[in-house]
């Protein structure tokens, strides 16, 4: 059974910084595009970011350049975001999602994880 | 960035009716290969998306047949043939042709 599991999230001030990781199970992990999605509460989804199968090549959203950046371990089945200079709109629910067998940088997302939610508050 | 845009924001509709939501992108999403990158995905309260459509008419393994999609280039339509109690959530359409991909405001199914 695939598996996505984010950990990571929770409270920080504005400025700081977050790391958050996904722990992917029941597939072969290095086999398959990932991508990071968040969710505003209330509000509907954006696209932050995606990965390639080794790592080398990374696309993510214009507006969140400089500040997030996606990588991965294949080694230990995860995937990571790790999120600088947060601001208070940075908060939302972060999903990682696995795009479907043989796809590349731009496709749709087979299957999603709970979430993590981030806040960034004072 | 391409600019989705579904219609209506809200929809109500009796138990056992067709369900019609719409989906308009800024440009085509019609590749060369005759494939349309329009992907439709169904949120409960508390829950992750779950994929329902993608190149905007396969329907996703275990979906029930009364999801269907259709449309091309930048009109698209998800329909529910009849509308069932587990079927109120929020349906989202994603454009996965340009990056960056996006995604359709949101229509809130509820029950009438």
């Amino acid at each position: 059974e695939v598996q996505l599991v984010e950990s990571g999230g929770g409270l920080v001030q504005p400025g700081g910084s977050l790391r958050l990781s996904c722990a992917a199970s029941g597939f072969t992990f290095g086999s398959y595009w990932m991508t990071w999605v968040r969710q505003a509460p209330g509000k509907g989804l954006e696209w932050v970011a995606n990965i390639n199968r080794d790592g080398s090549e990374t696309y993510s959203v214009d507006s969140l350049k400089g500040r997030f950046t996606i990588s991965r371990d294949n080694a230990k089945n995860s995937l990571y975001l790790q999120m600088n200079s947060l601001r208070a709109e940075d908060t939302a629910v972060y999903y990682c999602a696995r795009a479907p067998a043989y796809s590349g940088s731009l496709y749709y997302f087979d299957y999603w994880g709970q979430g993590t939610l981030v806040t960034v508050s004072s | 960035d391409i600019v989705m845009t579904q219609s209506p924001d809200s929809l109500p509709v009796s138990l056992g009716e067709r369900a019609t939501i719409n989906c308009k992108s800024s440009q085509s999403v019609l590749y060369s290969n005759n494939k349309d990158y329009l992907a439709w995905y169904q949120q409960k309260p508390g829950q992750p998306p779950k994929l329902l459509i993608y190149w905007a008419s396969t329907r996703e393994s275990g979906v029930p047949d009364r999801f269907s999609g259709s449309g091309s280039g930048t009109d698209f339509t998800l329909t529910i043939s009849s509308l069932q109690a587990e079927d109120v959530a929020v349906y989202y359409c994603q454009q996965y042709i340009n990056h960056p991909q996006t995604f359709g405001q949101g229509t809130k199914l509820e029950i009438k």
